[in-house]
């Protein structure tokens, strides 16, 4: 079964940073781009960036480009999303998703990130 | 960015009606390869978000047939031929053309 399955929830603080992982199973996360969408509450879905196959190979939404950082491990089949400077606005469920035929085929099932002093 | 709009936001239906949801792109999302990069998800209550349609008209696997979609390059509908209670969720149009993808402020579709 195709799935993703990502980490559980984070409380920070401003100022500081969250790393989210997302483990893929049923096929390898290198064939396809992995995408991050996140949610604020109430609000629509926001896209953050991807992570493809090569090194370095990634794409940035250019609102998160100074602060945000994806990366992958072909070992533990997983995607991680690091984002730092934490503020208040950046609270929200995070997902990662499957990018097949144009579409984002498969979500993880969502990380809750809560940013509060 | 390319800027997406959706209309109405809140759209009370009666099971067994059809539905209807518009989008609007502010660019053209017809591709030289003949394809239109838009897509239509659905987050069910307490769901992550769930791909209901890709590339302008396709149905995703396992998605029943009376969701139909199409659309010109700027104009795209979402419908629903008779809603049943399982549809009820908030509808988003997103464009997978170029990056940033973006995403439309969603429809929210409930039973009256």
């Amino acid at each position: 079964q195709v799935q993703l399955v990502q980490s559980g929830a984070e409380m920070k603080k401003p100022g500081t940073s969250v790393k989210l992982s997302c483990k893929a199973s049923g096929y390898t996360l290198s064939f396809n781009t992995l995408h991050w969408v996140r949610q604020a509450p109430g609000q629509s879905l926001e896209w953050l960036g991807w992570i493809g196959a090569g090194p370095g190979d990634t794409k940035y939404s250019p609102k998160f480009q100074d602060r945000i950082t994806i990366t992958a491990s072909t070992s533990a089949n997983s995607a991680y999303m690091e984002l730092s400077s934490l503020r208040s606005e950046d609270t929200a469920v995070y997902y990662c998703a499957r990018h097949l035929s144009a579409a984002l085929d498969i979500w993880g099932q969502g990380t809750v990130v809560t940013v509060s002093s | 960015e390319i800027v997406m709009t959706q209309s109405p936001l809140s759209l009370p239906v009666t099971p067994g009606e059809p539905a209807s949801i518009s989008c609007r792109s502010s660019q053209n999302l017809l591709h030289s390869n003949g394809n239109k990069y838009l897509d239509w998800y659905v987050q069910k209550p307490g769901q992550s978000p769930q791909l209901v349609i890709y590339l302008g008209s396709k149905r995703a696997s396992g998605v029943p047939d009376r969701f139909t979609a199409s659309g010109s390059g700027t104009d795209f509908t979402l419908k629903i031929s008779r809603v049943e209670a399982e549809d009820v969720g908030v509808y988003y149009c997103m464009q997978a053309l170029e990056t940033p993808f973006t995403f439309g402020p969603g429809t929210k579709v409930d039973i009256k």
